[in-house]
Protein backbone atom coordinates (compact mmCIF):
# COMPACT_ATOMS: atom_id res chain seq x y z
CA UNK A 1 0.00 0.00 0.00
CA UNK A 2 1.60 3.26 -1.30
CA UNK A 3 2.16 5.44 2.30
CA UNK A 4 1.34 8.41 0.18
CA UNK A 5 -2.66 8.43 -1.21
CA UNK A 6 -3.96 11.36 -3.07
CA UNK A 7 -7.41 11.85 -4.43
CA UNK A 8 -9.46 12.74 -6.42
CA UNK A 9 -7.01 11.03 -9.54
CA UNK A 10 -8.37 13.37 -11.87
CA UNK A 11 -10.36 16.25 -11.56
CA UNK A 12 -12.38 18.73 -14.55
CA UNK A 13 -13.24 22.10 -13.24
CA UNK A 14 -14.31 25.37 -14.98
CA UNK A 15 -11.85 28.20 -15.48
CA UNK A 16 -12.69 30.79 -12.31
CA UNK A 17 -13.81 28.12 -9.89
CA UNK A 18 -11.95 26.93 -6.77
CA UNK A 19 -10.94 23.34 -6.25
CA UNK A 20 -9.33 21.23 -3.45
CA UNK A 21 -6.85 18.20 -3.85
CA UNK A 22 -6.02 16.08 -0.43
CA UNK A 23 -3.52 13.96 0.04
CA UNK A 24 -3.37 11.30 3.25
CA UNK A 25 -0.37 9.70 4.64
CA UNK A 26 1.15 7.12 6.88
CA UNK A 27 4.89 7.84 6.58
CA UNK A 28 6.03 7.84 9.68
CA UNK A 29 7.97 9.80 11.48
CA UNK A 30 6.95 13.24 9.63
CA UNK A 31 9.44 15.80 8.63
CA UNK A 32 7.89 17.58 6.02
CA UNK A 33 5.09 17.78 3.43
CA UNK A 34 5.62 19.16 -0.12
CA UNK A 35 3.24 19.48 -3.03
CA UNK A 36 4.25 19.74 -6.63
CA UNK A 37 2.75 21.15 -10.06
CA UNK A 38 3.71 18.78 -12.72
CA UNK A 39 2.87 19.99 -16.46
CA UNK A 40 2.56 17.55 -19.00
CA UNK A 41 6.00 16.90 -20.23
CA UNK A 42 7.80 18.17 -17.52
CA UNK A 43 9.41 17.91 -14.33
CA UNK A 44 7.95 18.41 -10.98
CA UNK A 45 8.24 22.11 -9.80
CA UNK A 46 7.64 23.03 -5.94
CA UNK A 47 5.03 24.61 -4.70
CA UNK A 48 4.88 24.90 -1.25
CA UNK A 49 6.84 22.77 1.43
CA UNK A 50 6.04 22.46 4.61
CA UNK A 51 7.10 21.29 8.25
CA UNK A 52 5.44 19.16 11.17
CA UNK A 53 4.90 22.86 12.93
CA UNK A 54 3.33 24.78 9.96
CA UNK A 55 -0.49 24.42 9.31
CA UNK A 56 -0.80 26.40 6.48
CA UNK A 57 1.62 27.62 3.03
CA UNK A 58 0.52 29.90 0.30
CA UNK A 59 1.91 30.67 -3.20
CA UNK A 60 -0.08 33.10 -4.73
CA UNK A 61 -3.19 31.21 -5.58
CA UNK A 62 -2.39 27.73 -3.96
CA UNK A 63 -2.97 28.09 -0.45
CA UNK A 64 -1.88 24.09 0.88
CA UNK A 65 -2.84 23.03 4.73
CA UNK A 66 -1.49 20.33 6.67
CA UNK A 67 -2.73 18.08 9.79
CA UNK A 68 -0.34 16.08 11.25
CA UNK A 69 -2.45 14.74 13.65
CA UNK A 70 -5.04 13.52 11.12
CA UNK A 71 -2.20 13.28 8.66
CA UNK A 72 -3.82 14.76 6.05
CA UNK A 73 -2.98 17.71 3.87
CA UNK A 74 -5.09 19.74 0.87
CA UNK A 75 -4.08 21.93 -1.88
CA UNK A 76 -6.71 24.70 -2.69
CA UNK A 77 -6.41 26.58 -5.76
CA UNK A 78 -8.03 29.63 -6.22
CA UNK A 79 -9.75 30.97 -9.00
CA UNK A 80 -8.01 28.69 -11.51
CA UNK A 81 -6.41 29.57 -15.06
CA UNK A 82 -6.01 27.35 -17.96
CA UNK A 83 -2.53 27.38 -16.80
CA UNK A 84 -3.24 25.08 -13.74
CA UNK A 85 -3.75 22.24 -16.08
CA UNK A 86 -1.47 19.81 -14.79
CA UNK A 87 -0.63 16.83 -12.03
CA UNK A 88 -0.54 17.89 -8.52
CA UNK A 89 1.53 15.89 -6.16
CA UNK A 90 2.13 15.44 -2.67
CA UNK A 91 5.08 14.52 -1.47
CA UNK A 92 5.82 13.16 2.07
CA UNK A 93 9.53 12.76 3.63
CA UNK A 94 10.37 10.89 6.52
CA UNK A 95 14.36 11.14 9.16
CA UNK A 96 15.34 14.39 10.47
CA UNK A 97 16.90 17.11 8.65
CA UNK A 98 16.20 17.97 5.26
CA UNK A 99 18.72 16.04 3.33
CA UNK A 100 18.22 12.73 5.34
CA UNK A 101 14.41 13.25 4.73
CA UNK A 102 15.06 13.91 0.85
CA UNK A 103 16.33 10.34 0.42
CA UNK A 104 13.39 8.88 2.23
CA UNK A 105 10.93 10.83 -0.01
CA UNK A 106 7.32 9.15 -0.55
CA UNK A 107 5.79 10.44 -3.80
CA UNK A 108 1.79 10.03 -4.06
CA UNK A 109 0.71 9.02 -7.93
CA UNK A 110 -0.50 12.52 -8.20
CA UNK A 111 -4.38 14.52 -9.09
CA UNK A 112 -4.72 15.28 -13.10
CA UNK A 113 -6.43 18.34 -12.68
CA UNK A 114 -8.03 19.63 -15.98
CA UNK A 115 -9.06 23.41 -16.35
CA UNK A 116 -11.84 24.04 -18.87
CA UNK A 117 -12.88 27.35 -20.47
CA UNK B 1 20.61 28.63 -18.68
CA UNK B 2 18.49 26.14 -17.57
CA UNK B 3 20.34 24.67 -14.43
CA UNK B 4 19.34 20.54 -14.46
CA UNK B 5 19.14 19.24 -18.14
CA UNK B 6 18.48 15.61 -19.15
CA UNK B 7 19.64 13.93 -22.22
CA UNK B 8 18.23 12.77 -24.13
CA UNK B 9 14.67 13.45 -24.15
CA UNK B 10 13.73 10.48 -25.96
CA UNK B 11 14.80 7.09 -26.12
CA UNK B 12 14.10 3.85 -28.08
CA UNK B 13 16.09 0.82 -27.02
CA UNK B 14 15.89 -3.26 -27.83
CA UNK B 15 16.17 -5.17 -24.56
CA UNK B 16 19.22 -6.33 -23.65
CA UNK B 17 21.01 -3.25 -24.62
CA UNK B 18 23.05 -1.03 -22.35
CA UNK B 19 21.77 2.56 -22.05
CA UNK B 20 22.98 5.94 -20.78
CA UNK B 21 20.72 8.49 -19.29
CA UNK B 22 23.15 11.81 -18.43
CA UNK B 23 22.31 14.71 -15.84
CA UNK B 24 23.81 17.57 -15.87
CA UNK B 25 23.16 21.13 -13.64
CA UNK B 26 25.03 24.09 -13.32
CA UNK B 27 24.49 25.26 -9.38
CA UNK B 28 26.85 23.10 -8.00
CA UNK B 29 24.30 21.19 -5.60
CA UNK B 30 25.56 18.92 -3.41
CA UNK B 31 22.81 16.33 -3.47
CA UNK B 32 21.89 14.54 -6.97
CA UNK B 33 18.98 12.24 -7.80
CA UNK B 34 17.25 9.38 -10.50
CA UNK B 35 13.92 8.75 -9.87
CA UNK B 36 11.70 6.83 -12.17
CA UNK B 37 7.91 7.85 -12.54
CA UNK B 38 5.20 5.04 -14.45
CA UNK B 39 1.56 5.31 -14.66
CA UNK B 40 -0.53 5.41 -11.44
CA UNK B 41 2.52 5.32 -9.23
CA UNK B 42 3.99 7.89 -7.95
CA UNK B 43 8.32 9.27 -8.45
CA UNK B 44 10.62 6.19 -7.24
CA UNK B 45 13.84 6.92 -6.20
CA UNK B 46 16.30 5.11 -8.16
CA UNK B 47 19.84 6.26 -6.42
CA UNK B 48 21.01 9.47 -5.17
CA UNK B 49 24.44 10.70 -4.62
CA UNK B 50 25.52 13.10 -1.79
CA UNK B 51 28.96 14.26 -3.16
CA UNK B 52 31.28 13.68 -6.09
CA UNK B 53 32.43 9.47 -5.41
CA UNK B 54 29.17 9.22 -3.32
CA UNK B 55 26.25 6.90 -4.06
CA UNK B 56 23.83 5.36 -2.49
CA UNK B 57 20.93 2.87 -3.56
CA UNK B 58 17.43 4.17 -3.47
CA UNK B 59 14.53 2.39 -3.51
CA UNK B 60 14.38 0.78 -7.03
CA UNK B 61 18.00 0.33 -7.86
CA UNK B 62 18.36 -3.26 -9.61
CA UNK B 63 19.39 -3.06 -13.10
CA UNK B 64 20.87 0.45 -12.75
CA UNK B 65 24.34 1.42 -12.43
CA UNK B 66 25.10 5.54 -11.62
CA UNK B 67 28.82 7.41 -11.20
CA UNK B 68 29.64 10.95 -10.34
CA UNK B 69 33.20 11.85 -10.83
CA UNK B 70 32.52 15.25 -11.26
CA UNK B 71 29.69 17.37 -9.30
CA UNK B 72 27.97 18.56 -12.01
CA UNK B 73 27.42 15.21 -13.70
CA UNK B 74 24.97 12.12 -12.76
CA UNK B 75 24.70 9.61 -14.71
CA UNK B 76 21.94 6.56 -15.10
CA UNK B 77 23.39 3.28 -16.65
CA UNK B 78 20.71 0.43 -17.78
CA UNK B 79 23.79 -2.16 -18.18
CA UNK B 80 21.08 -4.68 -19.68
CA UNK B 81 17.64 -2.82 -20.80
CA UNK B 82 14.48 -4.85 -20.09
CA UNK B 83 10.99 -3.82 -20.83
CA UNK B 84 9.65 -3.10 -17.17
CA UNK B 85 12.37 -0.32 -17.46
CA UNK B 86 10.16 1.52 -19.87
CA UNK B 87 9.45 4.58 -17.97
CA UNK B 88 10.29 8.54 -17.70
CA UNK B 89 12.95 9.20 -15.90
CA UNK B 90 13.66 12.88 -13.87
CA UNK B 91 17.31 13.82 -12.40
CA UNK B 92 16.87 16.41 -9.22
CA UNK B 93 18.82 18.09 -7.39
CA UNK B 94 18.61 19.24 -3.78
CA UNK B 95 19.10 23.12 -3.17
CA UNK B 96 17.60 26.32 -1.26
CA UNK B 97 18.74 28.39 1.26
CA UNK B 98 18.49 25.36 3.74
CA UNK B 99 19.53 22.73 1.11
CA UNK B 100 15.51 22.15 1.26
CA UNK B 101 14.15 22.43 -2.47
CA UNK B 102 14.22 19.77 -5.18
CA UNK B 103 14.62 21.24 -8.83
CA UNK B 104 13.55 18.47 -11.72
CA UNK B 105 15.10 18.46 -14.98
CA UNK B 106 12.31 18.41 -17.78
CA UNK B 107 12.49 14.35 -18.24
CA UNK B 108 13.91 11.27 -20.38
CA UNK B 109 11.01 9.14 -21.90
CA UNK B 110 12.73 5.79 -22.38
CA UNK B 111 10.51 2.92 -24.03
CA UNK B 112 12.49 -0.80 -23.98
CA UNK B 113 11.15 -2.93 -27.05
Amino acid sequence: KNQVEQSPQSLIILEGKNCTLQCNYTVSPFSNLRWYKQDTGRGPVSLTIMTFSENTKSNGRYTATLDADTKQSSLHITASQLSDSASYICVVSAGQGWTRAANDMRFGAGTRLTVKP
Amino acid sequence: DAGITQSPRYKITETGRQVTLMCHQTWSHSYMFWYRQDLGHGLRLIYYSAAADITDKGEVPDGYVVSRSKTENFPLTLESATRSQTSVYFCATMGGATNEKLFFGSGTQLSVL
